[in-house]
């Protein structure tokens, strides 16, 4: 239980165009939903945080105008990187507690490779 | 958010226990401790998690002393495949706690 997919698994695009990451809970309903980006042989940093319905709140030095978080419904989440640029490229996770279960269930990641 | 830390790698060999240890000094009452693994290029796996005492379930054991400031994560006869970075967290109970990763413990099991 408590699996969430993750898709695009990688993505390659262009300088100056947007690319939409998708994570969708397949077997729970994801009121709460964690995004995170993750540099080469770094920890992961909390980008922000989407509740269904309302409007995301992002950590400190996040764009929100770039990172454009939608969760529109319990399953599903997406985080849009608009005006991608090179220094974009990471690799994005999501996240959302796994409720009774304790702990948090993750994303299997998109790596995002803009040239 | 607690702060925690933990060893930045460790070695060890096929067929021995990993022992990791990490330190969480201001962990609060209501808050838990949770292990996660990640490999390259995957997002976290939670791997177990505890509030007192000792856990265990089919990968992996946790202790926690009463003064609850540190805990140590076993991993009970190791393979290749568990090299991974090993990140331990202090969470509340709360669905909408902002995880506070720290730069997790790097554990290479060679042959």
């Amino acid at each position: 239980g408590a699996v969430v997919s993750q898709h695009p698994s990688r993505v390659i695009c262009k300088s100056g165009t947007s690319v939409k990451i998708e994570c969708r809970s397949l077997d729970f309903q994801a009121t709460t939903m964690f995004w995170y980006r993750q540099f080469p042989k770094q920890s992961l940093m909390l980008m922000a945080t989407s509740n269904e319905g309302s409007k995301a709140t992002y950590e400190q030095g996040v764009e929100k105008d770039k990172f454009l978080i939608n969760h529109a419904s319990l399953t599903l989440s997406t985080l849009t990187v608009t005006s991608a640029h090179p220094e974009d490229s990471s690799f994005y996770i999501c996240s959302t507690p796994r409720g009774g279960a304790g702990g948090y269930t993750f994303g299997s990641g998109t790596r995002l490779t803009v040239v | 958010l607690a702060k925690t830390t933990q060893p930045i790698s460790m070695d060890s060999y096929e067929g021995q226990e990993v022992n990791i240890t990490c330190s969480h000094n201001n962990i609060a009452t209501n808050d838990y401790i949770t292990w996660y693994q990640q490999f390259p290029s995957q997002g976290p796996r939670f791997i177990i998690q505890g509030y007192k005492t000792k856990v265990t379930n089919e990968v992996a054991s946790l202790f926690i002393p009463a003064d609850r400031k540190s805990s140590t994560l076993s991993l009970p006869r190791v393979s290749l495949s568990d090299t991974a970075v090993y990140y331990c967290l202090v969470e509340e109970g709360s669905n909408d706690y902002k995880l506070s990763f720290g730069a997790g413990t790097t554990v290479t099991v060679r042959a």
